[in-house]
């Protein structure tokens, strides 16, 4: 497709329980970034993925976080243990050059 | 600790009532400055990047300039097309491996009264 696709697009999961979010970047770009937005809040980084490099996990908030990026393409990010903390909009973006696109997010609410 | 501070967090204008957006910054060394746009239940949507005090870049009725503390996005007869929430986001150089991440501000959310 033409942009990035996430999905689902909304998940609402019991607390405690794990829950996977999955990134289709752009095609052919190299780098992927997943960030998260609260109510009231700005977007937070999480983790950047550059094409075979040991992803930039300085962001993720926990251990209960972790994202992989398969094949340099398609991304999911884990989260085990949800937490009511956790409710979110989960944003993902990928960049080839300069400037990043984003997908519509996937809406997690936590129960 | 990179940080971005946007006011006003919300601005109701009239059509063709002409106003501007804040963005105030602190960096460790500016790399780029991006302008972004959110309508609900979507994804930013790239608007501008400066680069340098001094840059002025336009788009339609929309047009954001730099100085070395701050950012406006002005907004010039605007429509109720234009109503969405505003982001702004700085990039710091250097950058950690390549990472270009962004720090972004809470947003300005702008609605267009027809």
């Amino acid at each position: 497709g033409a942009g990035v696709s996430q999905s689902p697009s909304n998940k609402v999961t019991e607390k405690g329980k794990d829950v996977e979010l999955r990134c289709d970047p752009i095609s052919g770009h190299t780098a992927l970034y997943w960030y998260r937005q609260s109510l009231g809040q700005g977007l937070e980084f999480l983790i950047y993925f550059q094409g075979n490099s040991a992803p930039d996990k300085s962001g993720l908030p926990s251990d209960r976080f972790s994202a992989e990026r398969t094949g340099g393409s398609v991304s999911t990010l884990t989260i085990q243990r949800t937490q009511q903390e956790d409710s979110a909009v989960y944003l993902c973006a990928s960049s080839f050059t300069r400037g990043y696109t984003f997908g519509s997010g996937t809406r997690l609410t936590v129960v | 600790e990179d940080q971005v501070t946007q006011s006003p967090e919300a601005l109701r204008l009239q059509e063709g009532e002409s106003s501007s957006l804040n963005c105030s910054y602190t960096v460790s060394g500016l790399r780029g400055l991006f302008w972004y746009r959110q309508d609900p239940g979507k994804g930013p949507e790239f608007l501008f990047t400066l680069y340098s005090a001094g840059e002025e870049k336009e788009k339609e009725r929309l047009k954001a300039t730099l100085t070395k503390k701050e950012s406006f996005l002005h907004i010039t007869a605007p429509k109720p097309e234009d109503s969405a929430t505003y982001l702004c986001a700085v990039q710091a150089r250097p950058y950690n491996f390549g990472n270009e991440k962004l720090t972004f501000g809470t947003g300005t959310r702008l609605t267009i009264i027809p």
